[in-house]
């Protein structure tokens, strides 16, 4: 079956932990992207990624990192400097050549 | 910068109604326009884009939306609504830049429908 796949589908961390929500998808698609979802502010973007080895900050970048180390994977860690991590977290990605996000089905990021 | 305004953040229609939900952008090209869906707890559905030519675009589950340039809009439209339509609803905007295909999105519609 192919798609996007997040794991876990619910995440809970003490504050001043370090955590790496899983991002994997099997369709061979070129980019792919982090969203952050709060209520009432839709999606920002964290991070986004055209090409393995490569990667560039989105809007609200400050307090995470990623890597992108194969083109099916592209892992968000959230750190201990994101002042506000409690979020529901979405990974997408585009083929090459097309313009359409497809979305996993997110991770719910529960810190306290 | 592009930007993306829903204004209506609830909007409780009646099952069978007709609905519309709308969507301005702004964009300083040709934007490319999409309507997602999403259920609650759940990732984003496409539910139709629009890149060029028609203006009047058809999606999955009898959706369909105009981009109207003169107005900057694209808003969403469905006939008759189940209840099953019943969830959120997001706008977004982009198009191909040097920086790959960056979304900018709505802050979402919320439907209730009403049996």
């Amino acid at each position: 079956d192919g798609g996007i796949t997040q794991s876990p589908k619910y995440l809970f961390r003490k504050e001043g932990q370090n955590v790496t929500l899983s991002c994997e998808q099997n369709l061979n698609h070129d980019a792919m992207y982090w969203y952050r979802q709060d209520p009432g502010q839709g999606l920002r973007l964290i991070y986004y990624s055209q090409i393995v080895n490569d990667f560039q900050k989105g809007d609200i970048a400050e307090g995470y990192s990623v890597s992108r180390e194969k083109k099916e994977s592209f892992p968000l860690t959230v750190t201990s400097a994101q002042k506000n991590p409690t979020a529901f977290y979405l990974c997408a990605s585009t083929p090459g050549g097309e313009n359409v996000q497809y979305f996993g089905p997110g991770t719910r990021l529960t810190v306290t | 910068a592009q930007s993306v305004t829903q204004p209506d953040i609830h909007i409780t229609v009646s099952e069978g109604a007709s609905l519309e939900l709308r969507c301005n952008y702004s964009y300083g090209a040709t934007p490319y326009l999409f309507w997602y869906v999403q259920s609650p707890g759940q990732g984003l559905q496409l539910l139709l884009k629009y890149f060029s030519g028609d203006t009047l675009v058809q999606g999955i589950k009898g959706f369909e939306a105009e981009f109207k340039r003169s107005q900057s809009s694209f808003n969403l439209r469905k006939p008759s609504v189940h209840w099953s339509d019943a969830a959120e609803y997001f706008c977004a905007v982009g198009g191909l830049t040097g920086g790959g295909n960056k979304l900018t999105f709505g802050t979402g519609t919320q439907l209730k429908v009403e049996l």
